[in-house]
């Protein structure tokens, strides 16, 4: 499997500001990561696709302005919520895929401890 | 639009005895579905999964069943174990509108084992 870690586990921000998220992928080095997002009592949803080297594919509805995906290293994926709101308060959480571009590459996803994210 | 539904966000087992989790979808696309487990503190791993051509897998004392003409999946869990305590985490999978894989999670079901 895959060690993944984020950073910071939890963060405490004023509205306006610009928070930084990171995923590390520890002992294997991942073309492609997913960010998600959980809101209270709901489901994980996909944010965002991270692929080294390239821009990020975005889902429907999510910001790509406002939500800042850089996937520069094999290892680092980051996660900037610019000028973020109170409605930006979730549980952030990445994943990393083994499996490369192939289908059913979604039972090799492994996923990171998750951010809570606060805006005040 | 919540097209992978777990209707129980809750579920209490004595240990020993059966857990029955169940999973609703209502895209006839999804081709293959997964339970993923999850922690406290921990990002969710991988348990198991079944692509739609069949409809059933086991994998030791995890076994997933699939009714399509239902598009209803349930994992059973026998025997309970109380380190089986955790939320269980239905998903499943499709092609996005990228052409990329794309997983779908239900809101989940918190399993409490009971000693």
């Amino acid at each position: 499997g895959a060690v993944v870690s984020q950073h910071p586990s939890w963060v405490i921000c004023k509205s306006g500001t610009s928070v930084k998220i990171e995923c590390r992928s520890l002992d294997f080095q991942a073309t492609t990561m997913f960010w998600y997002r959980q809101f209270p009592k709901q489901s994980l949803m996909l944010m965002a696709t991270s692929n080294e080297g390239s821009k990020a594919t975005y889902e429907q509805g999510v910001e790509k302005d406002k939500f800042l995906i850089n996937h520069a290293s094999l290892t680092l994926s980051t996660l900037t919520v610019t000028s973020a709101h109170p409605e930006d308060s979730s549980f952030y959480i990445c994943s990393v895929s083994l499996g490369g571009s192939g289908r059913f590459l979604t039972d090799t996803q492994y996923f990171g401890p998750g951010t809570r994210l606060t805006v005040l | 639009d919540q097209q992978v539904k777990q209707n129980s966000p809750s579920l209490s087992v004595q240990e020993g005895r059966i857990s029955i989790l169940n999973c609703d979808y209502t895209n006839s696309m999804f081709d293959y579905f997964l339970w993923y487990k999850k922690y406290p503190a921990e990002g969710p791993t991988f348990l198991i999964s079944i692509s739609s051509i069949k409809d059933k897998n086991e994998d030791g004392r995890f076994t997933v069943f699939l009714n399509k003409s239902a598009k209803h999946l349930s994992l059973h869990i026998v025997p309970s174990q109380p380190g089986d305590s955790a939320v269980y985490f239905c998903a499943a999978s499709g092609i996005s509108n990228f052409g990329n894989e794309k997983l779908t999670f239900g809101t989940g079901t918190r399993l409490t084992i009971i000693p």
